[in-house]
């Protein structure tokens, strides 16, 4: 089905694990970007794709890695997880940059 | 600084009843303004938007107004249904700017009740 997809779903991990969240979509959209949701601070972009191999910083890119080497998908790395990085991310996508389409997000928790 | 600013967390409308729901921004160079609902468990789903260059936009049961002396718009739902029960986001985006980088507010949490 067209569409973004995001996964896992749900991962538990311990502080200081390398982690990767993957994001895949299929409509050959140029942009992608990443999100995090947390209580009191709405959707907050860690780090945007305006093509395959053009990668760019949010407003919290601080211990997150990107890459983009195909434009269909844009996996997230938190290379040493630590607890501030409990959250739900979000993944999403756009022809254009607006507006943009999102998956359903991955929940992470960190202990 | 945010600059997208949704001062109500949360809203209770009666079915049938209209929901408005406010946002406010600080950056005068924002030129396009959407709206996002989410349902628990689910990513945000685009619902409306609007530019600039205009002051209204209707689609169905859902209208945005945009006050720019203001710096405030409004999401008007009527009638409001049981289904519409859900958080919703303002964002906006400076469209002259690079990669079209969206601002949200923190959302406003809409209950319908029957």
């Amino acid at each position: 089905d067209a569409g973004i997809t995001q996964s896992p779903r749900y991962k538990i991990t311990e502080t200081g694990r390398q982690v990767t969240l993957m994001c895949h979509q299929t409509w050959s959209h140029s942009y992608m970007f990443w999100y995090r949701q947390d209580l009191g601070h709405g959707l907050r972009l860690i780090y945007y794709s305006a093509a395959a191999d053009i990668t760019d910083k949010g407003e919290v890119p601080d211990g997150y890695v990107v890459s983009r080497s195909k434009t269909e998908n844009f996996p997230l790395t938190l290379e040493s997880a630590t607890r501030s990085q409990t959250s739900v991310y979000f993944c999403a996508s756009s022809d254009r940059g607006w507006p943009q389409h999102f998956g359903d997000g991955t929940r992470l928790s960190i202990l | 600084d945010q600059q997208v600013k949704q001062n109500s967390p949360s809203l209770s409308v009666q079915e049938g009843r209209i929901s408005i729901l406010n946002c406010d921004y600080t950056n005068s160079m924002f030129d396009y303004f959407l709206w996002y609902k989410k349902y628990p468990a689910e990513g945000p789903t685009f619902l409306i938007s609007i530019s600039s260059i205009k002051d209204k936009n209707e689609d169905g049961r859902f209208t945005v107004f945009l006050n720019k002396s203001a710096k405030h718009l409004s999401l008007h739902i009527v009638p409001s249904q049981p289904g519409d029960s859900a958080v919703y986001f303002c964002a906006a985006l400076d469209r002259g700017s690079t990669l079209g980088r969206l601002y949200f507010g923190r959302g406003t949490q809409l209950t319908v009740w029957p």
